[in-house]
């Protein structure tokens, strides 16, 4: 079955980085795109950014630019997304996501990893 | 910034139909297909409604979404008390370049 296993919770200071890491299994990895997506304490979902895992192709949103940097290990088959100049208001649930269509221009994500909690405090 | 507009609450007694209403743009639902998502407390969303009105493989056919013009619906019949989730619709927004999601709606069974 498919599943994509996220890594534990992060306590970063402001100004750090952090780097969280997304194990698919169940799948083919390099057939279909993983998004990254987060969830501050009571806010709505916000897309971060894509990664065409078959040729290494990457998105980000405006929003994130310049901040944050997904990649890919094929051989682990784990994503990962790394965010940097961290802020307070970066603590949220961040989640990776499989896209439905494999392609990633599309907000269909059918199989989602379990979260990780960043605090920035 | 483009988003998707959802009421913030919605209820309903066991056996209803409720219905929530998702509202964007002519830059995401109004030229996109529109997808529906369910979160429980504490867990991950999960993917109810593609492409404006399919079910994904194990979703029981008491969900069903429609599209029309910018505005998209899901709709929930026969209401079970562990339908009470967190509802959130999205769509490509191509003005962003992006996902974008609705502020989601907390449906309540009373």
């Amino acid at each position: 079955q498919v599943q994509l296993v996220q890594s534990g919770a992060e306590v970063r200071k402001p100004g750090a980085s952090v780097k969280l890491s997304c194990r698919a299994s169940g799948y083919t990895f390099t057939s279909y795109t993983i998004h990254w997506v987060r969830q501050a304490p009571g806010q709505r979902l916000e897309w971060m950014g894509w990664i065409n895992i078959g040729n290494g192709n990457t998105k980000y949103s405006q929003k994130f630019q310049g901040r944050v940097t997904i990649t890919r290990d094929t051989s682990a088959s784990t994503a990962y997304m790394e965010l940097s100049s961290l802020r307070s208001d970066d603590t949220s649930v961040y989640y990776c996501a499989r896209d439905l269509f494999g392609v990633g221009y599309s907000s269909s994500f059918d199989y989602w990893g379990q979260g990780t909690l960043v605090t920035v405090s | 910034q483009s988003v998707l507009t959802q009421p913030p609450s919605a209820s309903g007694t066991p056996g209803q139909r409720v219905t929530i209403s998702c509202s964007g743009s002519s830059s995401n639902s109004g030229s996109n297909t529109v997808n529906w998502y369910q979160q429980l407390p504490g867990a991950a969303p999960k993917l109810l409604i593609y492409s404006n009105n399919q079910r994904p493989s194990g979703v029981p056919d008491r969900f069903s979404g429609s599209k029309s013009g910018t505005s998209a619906s899901l709709a929930i019949s026969r209401l079970q008390s562990e339908d009470e989730a967190d509802y959130y619709c999205a769509s490509w927004d191509g003005s962003l370049n992006g996902p974008v999601f609705g502020g989601g709606t907390k449906l309540t069974v009373l």
